[in-house]
């Protein structure tokens, strides 16, 4: 099966960059997906195709995906992102439907 | 936009079965592929079904294989998930997802419905 590998935590001070990974094999022959989670609540995507935005999300959130990783970036992050984050990707080989582990961002 | 609210959730005798329902608001919802995803107390998305617009493909994850069916009503806009043989390990919050129309992602979210297996 398939695996995507994010960093437990990641933490930042405000109006400073945040940067999540998201590794997985050869990641980058796939579109990554990236929603955020906010406690007692569902997830919201934040990201779509590695770095398409739906409508309503800042252009802060952006992302990159090369190699065997993929990238969740916050620009001038806010108290208001601190969320839980979670890559995921469609894997074809098995039509399933896959999450990373989250990542817990923290503003300082 | 397409709101979901799911039902069902409870707390189960472990062994038992229960089936969970996800309403749309919409009658577009019979042209949306649908999935259902879990979390587990303190614990990370897990991606548990998925079944398309006209319920003829439906794919299980591995873990709960076998002891899941999922099914959808397009005349009542409702999306089921019937679990079988329920373990603690099956106590989390249930969430249906719509799939986009254009990419392998899920674009509206539920609620979530809060299962709970204990005896």
């Amino acid at each position: 099966s398939y695996v995507l590998t994010q960093p437990p935590s990641v933490s930042v001070a405000p109006g400073q960059t945040a940067r999540i990974a998201c590794g997985g094999s050869n990641i980058e022959n796939t579109g990554v997906h990236w929603y955020q989670q906010k406690p007692g609540q569902a997830p919201l995507l934040v990201l779509y195709a590695d770095s398409d935005r739906p409508s309503g999300i800042p252009e802060r959130f952006s992302g990159s995906n090369s190699g065997n990783t993929a990238t969740l970036t916050i620009t001038a992050v806010e108290a208001g992102d601190e969320a839980d984050f979670y890559c995921q990707v469609w894997h074809s080989g098995s039509d399933h439907w896959v999450f990373g582990g989250g990542t817990k961002l923290t503003v300082l | 936009q397409v709101q979901l609210v799911e039902s069902g959730g409870g707390v189960v005798q472990p062994g038992r079965s229960l089936r969970l329902s996800c309403a749309a608001s919409t009658f577009y919802f019979k042209y949306d592929a649908m999935h259902w995803v879990r979390q587990a107390p303190g614990k990370g998305l897990e991606w548990v079904a998925f079944i398309s617009f006209d319920g003829t493909k439906k794919y299980y994850s591995d873990s709960m294989k076998g002891r899941l069916t999922v099914s959808r009503d397009n005349f009542g806009t409702t999306l089921y998930l019937e679990i079988a043989n329920l373990t603690s390990e099956d106590t989390a919050v249930y969430y249906c997802a719509r799939q986009s129309s254009t990419n392998y992602y899920m674009d509206v979210w539920g609620t979530g419905t809060t299962v709970i297996v204990s005896s």
